[in-house]
């Protein structure tokens, strides 16, 4: 079993749609957990981290549920500019696992 | 200030060459990390150095691999003989002390292996 598991989309959206997705974790032991973002054929970035109580960053709300093992990221009036790939990522002492990406096309 | 800065960009070697990727971290980091990207398998770690010492190599696919890190700015990964299926996006990150869960990537290295 992969360690995060995403489901990949991809969803195609309207501009000022929102969009929510999610993925869970396997690890119970998991200590903190993020969004980063990657656009095509360039590097990950730190979108935002992720809390157990929730916590938003302008248009993006991100939650964490750690009974369920399961996060998610809400995405408000999107913009043509947030169009990528978001990768769940889960850390457990000095190491990053990755999902696979869930891809977001927003559209004109 | 500078990022984590990878060399070369682009990489294309025959099957057998040998091939080194680069990295200079972003300065002041002392943990640094080496992923590798496919569209099968997605981000993986291959190996983690904190003071220029590997901690974890437990992701390096196999004995034709090597990393070093000689100094705290610089550090290799190397691929002796390639094969085509090395072909991937090869990532160097770095992070603070005590901040392994924050790290910053370079731009890659994409390599293809013919």
């Amino acid at each position: 079993r992969k360690e995060v598991e995403q489901d990949p989309g991809p969803f195609n959206v309207p501009e000022g749609a929102t969009v929510a997705f999610n993925c869970t974790y396997s690890n119970s032991a998991s200590q903190s957990f993020f969004w980063y973002r990657q656009d095509c054929r360039k590097e990950p970035k730190l979108l935002m981290s992720v809390y157990s109580s929730g916590n938003e960053d302008g248009r993006f709300t991100a939650q964490l549920n750690r009974a369920s093992q399961y996060i998610s990221l809400l995405i408000r009036d999107s913009k043509l500019s947030d169009s990528a790939t978001y990768l769940c990522v889960v850390y457990n002492d000095y190491k990053l696992s990755f999902g696979a990406g869930t891809t977001v096309t927003v559209r004109a | 200030d500078a990022g984590v800065i990878q060399s070369p960009r682009h990489e294309v070697t025959e099957m057998g060459q040998e091939v080194t990727l680069r990295c200079k971290p972003i300065s002041g980091h002392n943990s640094l990390f080496w992923y590798r990207q496919t569209m099968m398998r997605g981000l993986e770690l291959l190996i983690y150095f904190n003071n220029n010492v590997p901690i974890d190599d437990s992701g390096m696919p196999e004995d034709r691999f090597s990393a070093k890190m000689p100094n705290a700015s610089f550090s290799t990964l190397k691929i002796q003989p390639s094969e085509p299926r090395d072909s991937a996006v090869y990532f160097c990150a770095s992070s603070p002390r005590g901040r392994e869960n924050i790290q910053y990537f370079g731009a890659g290295t994409r390599l293809s292996v013919l």
